[in-house]
């Protein structure tokens, strides 16, 4: 069976400080990858999407950009975190070319300070 | 530009008592539409989905929801809440215009009251 890793669960940065979300998903290949952002009362937020190896868009300009240095692995990053910066940030893949429902990971709380 | 409006951000009911949430959806072709449920600190469990046929489906944990094509509409309900249903609620609509989307609505927060 599938299963998608994200890591770390909590994050407390400092303002300024880089920043590297990592996800990864198991028991699948070629999956379509997501990362959403959670703020109070703004809903998921899509950030970045992927269907493919080095294959990344964005969809709201921002502090962050995301990459796929592997086919199951999709990693989150930032050069320097703003206060603005911190939320719920969820991971999720589907399968390729199927409509089915996205299967997300269970989040990392990043707190910037 | 595809949008979902949940325009209850709380609502709040007794143990037992039926739930109704709303969810409208603006997307110009068919739609793809789930219903996620977030319990605190973690992530989404897709409750049900609908893609075609049937227009009322039926989801985990006792839950359905209803497509009405000339509402624009996908509501999530429930005969009888129980206090564990305590959580947040997501409609989504998935867009296939070119590459697979999710586009999410900014959520109900249930509350139940025993």
């Amino acid at each position: 069976s599938q299963t998608i890793h994200q890591w770390p669960a909590t994050l407390v940065q400092p303002v300024g400080s880089p920043l590297s979300l990592e996800c990864t998903v198991e028991g699948t290949s070629n999956p379509n990858l997501y990362w959403y952002r959670q703020a109070a009362g703004r809903g998921l937020q899509l950030l970045f999407y992927s269907v493919g190896i080095g294959q990344i868009s964005s969809e709201v300009p921002q502090n962050l950009s995301a990459s796929r240095p592997q086919d199951r692995q999709f990693i989150l990053s930032s050069k320097k975190l703003l206060l603005s910066d911190s939320g719920f940030y969820l991971c999720a893949w589907n399968p390729r070319r199927v409509w089915t429902e996205a299967f997300f990971g269970q989040g990392t709380r990043l707190t910037v300070v | 530009a595809q949008s979902v409006t949940q325009p209850d951000i709380h609502i709040t009911v007794s143990e037992g008592a039926s739930l109704e949430l709303r969810c409208n959806y603006s997307y110009g072709a068919t739609p793809y539409l789930f219903w996620y449920v977030q319990s605190p600190g973690q992530g989404l469990q897709l409750l049900l989905k609908y893609f075609s046929g049937d227009t009322l489906v039926q989801g985990i944990k006792g839950f359905e929801a209803e497509f009405k094509r000339s509402q624009s509409s996908f509501n999530l309900r429930k005969p009888s809440v129980h206090w564990s249903d305590a959580a947040e609620y997501f409609c989504a609509v998935g867009t296939t215009s070119g590459t697979y989307k999710y586009i999410f609505g900014t959520g109900t927060r249930l509350k139940v009251l025993a």
